[in-house]
């Protein structure tokens, strides 16, 4: 079983619309939670951390829930820019404190005029 | 303007030429970290170094080698590239280790092949 699992997609929306990704982790002392935001061909680049109480920036909303090991992203009001390929992160202190970043292998968003 | 750069951005080899990519940050960052990017298996871990000095293997180092002399400074190096190596490389880096929301900064990526 993969560490980070999401839905590859593609998922394919109208401009306007509001889509939502979903992660799982699996290992429940997952500690720090992302979303990069990933171009064709480019590096990935931080979308917005994840926290426990939830968080919200502009359009974007992103959700963990510990209990279920599941973390989510929501965009409302999609743009034709918003589409990319969106990865979920988890970290975990490993041995001598180092944070190792997980990725999941991403969901790709194309979002149509 | 804060950033990682990493060098080359393309590079062609044949098998056996050992090579080397480059990666420097200018934040002052503690943590650096090589990522190579392949289609179905996305961002897996190379080796990463938590400072000077300090370096480990990550999810996938055989081929690999790295050092990091200098803060700023962590290359990679393939001793021996083999045509398994071709791939997306990206380095990055992070304020800090231990607990915390920080991101990664990530270069540009190397895209390498090996024929």
């Amino acid at each position: 079983r993969k560490e980070v699992e999401q839905d590859p997609g593609p998922f394919n929306v109208p401009e306007g619309a509001t889509v939502a990704f979903n992660c799982t982790y699996s290992n429940s002392a997952s500690q720090s939670f992302f979303w990069y935001r990933q171009d064709c061909r480019k590096e990935p680049k931080l979308l917005m951390s994840v926290y426990s109480s939830g968080n919200e920036d502009g359009r974007f909303t992103a959700q963990l829930n510990r209990a279920s090991q599941y973390i989510s992203l929501l965009i409302r009001d999609s743009k034709l820019s918003d589409s990319a390929t969106y990865l979920c992160v988890v970290t975990l202190l490993s041995s001598g404190s180092a944070r190792q970043l997980t990725f999941g292998s991403g969901t790709q968003l194309t979002v149509l005029p | 303007e804060a950033q990682v750069t990493q060098n080359p951005r393309y590079l062609i080899t044949v098998t056996g030429k050992k090579l080397t990519v480059t990666c420097s940050q200018n934040m002052n960052h503690e943590y650096m970290s090589w990522y190579r990017q392949d289609p179905g298996l996305g961002l897996r871990q190379i080796y990463y170094s938590m400072n000077v000095e300090v370096t480990d293997k990550g999810d996938v180092p055989e081929g690999y080698k790295v050092s990091r002399k200098e803060k700023r400074n962590f290359p990679l190096i393939l001793e021996s590239p083999s045509p398994n190596q071709t791939s997306l490389y990206f380095c990055a880096s992070s304020p800090k280790t231990g607990v915390g929301n920080y991101g990664y900064t990530f270069g540009s990526g190397t895209r390498l092949t090996v024929v």
